[in-house]
């Protein structure tokens, strides 16, 4: 399994809080993603990093901010957050063609 | 993006093959053909891609049709861990951003014991 880590794993808060994802890699890929799934969908993008400090956003990028200081983090940041990002959220990583997913971190706002 | 059409649900059995097809008529010439699959409550995994050739790797076949409008990905003995969300995604091999995803609704697999 690719060396990719997210925490927390599951987080209740409450609407207007700010929260922050975490993501971890230990394989020195280049590119990072998040992703967001609703139940019975397809994941959606929210924003990529193609390398430190260099990040873009996805399709669904409205009220989510990223950063990425060094190789291995890439963290994803509700600046408030409200009941409409209930969801799952996934981090990959990628050294270019294949894509590896974490194990996910499943968030909801109250 | 080019978009990919999927049947939303396929059944099987155990120890059978199966075949999962996937439509994508506007592929343009440097699109790759890549299938995930996500099992219950886990992140996709990578199963296979492919360009025009068919592909064979430990965990599936790809063959690809010959004007490459659409795909099947083929599980050639199906076990009850084969049970997931099977995704056909087109990644532009031209994109600088690395390997961005577009994820359709995929096809549900369940395979009967």
């Amino acid at each position: 399994d690719a060396g990719i880590t997210q925490s927390p794993r599951h987080k209740v808060t409450e609407t207007g809080t700010p929260v922050t994802l975490r993501c971890h890699q230990t394989e020195n890929h280049r590119y990072m993603y998040w992703y967001r799934q609703d139940p019975g969908h397809g994941l959606r993008l929210i924003h990529y990093s193609y390398g430190v400090k260099d990040t873009d956003k996805g399709e669904v990028s409205d009220g989510y901010s990223v950063s990425r200081s060094k190789t291995e983090d890439f963290l994803l940041t509700l600046e408030s957050a409200t009941s409409s990002q209930t969801s799952v959220y996934f981090c990959a990583i990628s050294s270019f063609s294949e894509q590896y997913f974490g194990p996910g971190t499943r968030l909801t706002v109250t | 993006d080019a978009k990919t059409t999927q049947p939303n649900s396929m059944e099987s059995n155990e120890e059978e093959p199966v075949h999962l097809p996937c439509n994508h008529s506007t592929i343009s010439g440097t699109d790759y053909i890549h299938w995930y699959r996500q099992l219950p409550s886990q992140g996709p995994e990578y199963v296979i891609h492919g360009l025009t050739s068919n592909v064979n790797n430990r965990m599936a076949s790809l063959a690809i049709a010959e004007d490459r409008k659409s795909s099947t990905l083929i599980l050639h003995r199906a076990t009850l861990r084969d049970a997931a969300v099977y995704y056909c995604i087109l990644r532009d091999a031209q994109e600088t951003s690395g390997s961005r995803l577009t994820f359709g609704e995929g096809t549900q697999l369940t395979v009967n014991p």
